[in-house]
């Protein structure tokens, strides 16, 4: 059974720091790729980072570029997001999700997390 | 980059059937895969079509996808409904270096 486990959320102040981590288990955690994706409260989903299988291509949305860090270690099978400079607008439950396809990055989620909530006071 | 477009909030009595549409703003629908993911109130969003028109195993034939490109859009029609398919949908496709998800759409099966 495919499962994705975030942790590391909480409160942070403004300005500080908060590095996100998702467990991997029942898939061969290498030949996937991965998407961090967030929703603020009460609103809509909104992607934030994208890494390949092999950390060779990585991307960003422009709202969290230079701050945020997306990578994965596959000896561990775990996800990483490293954020810096948060903002109270980073406020959101951050999802872990695997692409669907083996190998390439598609940016299409398949498998979801359950969340872990960051909130970013002032 | 581009815009997907749904509907705010759309509802529909128990046994009906409703569509949900996406519309792709700047460069066409088909020229990436649309997926669509459902959200019940406090839980994670769940996949529920991928490559426009397939379901993943343990989704109900009740949910299709399609694409209609002369408007340029996709759609999630839900048939049959039932009380449990009240939940917000999410459309997202993709471009090089970004992923795009539509603004979603409440539904409610009242």
């Amino acid at each position: 059974e495919v499962q994705l486990v975030e942790s590391g959320g909480g409160l942070v102040k403004s300005g500080g720091s908060l590095r996100l981590s998702c467990a991997a288990s029942g898939f061969i955690f290498s030949s996937y790729s991965f998407n961090w994706v967030r929703q603020a409260p009460g609103k809509g989903l909104e992607w934030v980072a994208s890494i390949d299988s092999r950390s060779t291509y990585i991307y960003y949305a422009d709202s969290v570029k230079g701050r945020f860090t997306i990578s994965k270690d596959n000896a561990k099978n775990s996800l990483y997001l490293e954020m810096n400079s948060l903002r109270v607008e980073d406020t959101a439950v951050y999802y872990c999700t695997r692409d669907i396809y083996q190998g390439r990055l598609v940016f299409l989620p398949d498998y979801w997390g359950q969340g872990t909530l960051v909130t970013v006071s002032s | 980059n581009f815009v997907l477009t749904q509907p705010h909030s759309v509802s529909e009595s128990p046994g009906k059937t409703v569509a949900i549409s996406c519309t792709r703003y700047s460069g066409s629908i088909a020229s990436n895969n649309v997926q669509w993911y459902q959200q019940r109130p406090g839980s994670a969003p769940t996949t529920i079509i991928y490559e426009h028109n397939q379901r993943p195993s343990g989704v109900p034939d009740r949910f299709s996808g399609s694409i209609d490109i002369s408007s340029n859009s996709a759609s999630l029609t839900i048939s049959g409904l039932v009380t449990e398919d009240e939940a917000d949908y999410y459309c997202q496709s993709y471009d090089y270096t970004h992923l795009v998800f539509g603004g979603g759409t409440k539904l409610t099966v009242l």
